[in-house]
């Protein structure tokens, strides 16, 4: 079955380190895959997206990378502030093949990230 | 720009009531998709509009159905609310094709009681 998992459901980091969130996915072939931000009681907010033929895309102190081989993208951020304490969505067309398109996202559960001051 | 706005942002349903929640999608935008949250989970995709036809439906029941108008706002219809119908209810638009970003609103929150 076709499946989307994010490492955790929560992480804990100490202010200044990089989170690093991983988001792995089964049974699709996604022509991209996306990130977003969601705050208690809102709704999500895009960050990033990266194309299945980019390894990697940075925005500011976010980084993304994609590796359709291992059906793997890691989001990363760097010197992480208590302000970016939140939890994180990844998206993926749910494309039966690349190319197929969709117009919907397929979402991960998503993984609380907290950092402490 | 006000962005995505949706109406209400709260609603108490009892079971076999039927809803309607309401969505503006951001200025430019075309697209409208709704999509359903439950706690702890990911949005999970209900259906799209585009150019006032359903374009894509996911796994739900016909008991979900939308409607978009000519200015592109959109209405969602859930008919004999069940318990497992309480969740929050976002709206998102997007523009044009399919791997655009999509801009969400803030949701209603949706009790069945």
């Amino acid at each position: 079955s076709q499946k989307i998992e994010q490492n955790s459901e929560a992480l804990n980091i100490q202010e200044g380190k990089t989170a690093t969130l991983t988001c792995n996915y089964t049974n699709y072939s996604p022509a991209y895959l996306q990130w977003y931000r969601q705050d208690p009681g809102r709704g999500p907010v895009f960050l990033l997206l990266i194309r299945e033929n980019e390894k990697e895309k940075r925005k500011e102190r976010l980084k993304v990378t994609f590796d359709t081989t291992l059906k793997q993208s890691l989001f990363h951020i760097t010197a992480s502030q208590p302000a970016d304490s939140a939890t994180y969505l990844c998206a993926l067309d749910p494309a039966e093949y690349s190319g197929a398109g969709s117009y919907q996202l397929t979402f991960g559960k998503g993984t609380k990230l907290s950092v402490i001051p | 720009d006000a962005g995505v706005t949706q109406s209400p942002t709260h609603l108490i349903k009892t079971r076999g009531q039927q809803v309607t929640l309401r969505c503006s999608p951001k200025s430019g935008h075309d697209t409208v998709s709704w999509y359903q949250q439950a706690l702890g989970q990911g949005p999970q995709f209900i259906f799209q509009y585009y150019e006032e036809e359903e374009r894509q439906r996911g796994n739900f029941p016909d008991r979900f159905s939308g409607h978009q108008f000519p200015n592109y706002s959109s209405e969602l219809n859930v008919n004999a609310l069940l318990l497992g119908d309480s969740a929050l209810y976002l709206c998102a638009s997007s523009f044009g094709t399919a791997d655009n970003e999509q801009f969400f609103g803030p949701g209603t929150r949706l009790t069945v009681l």
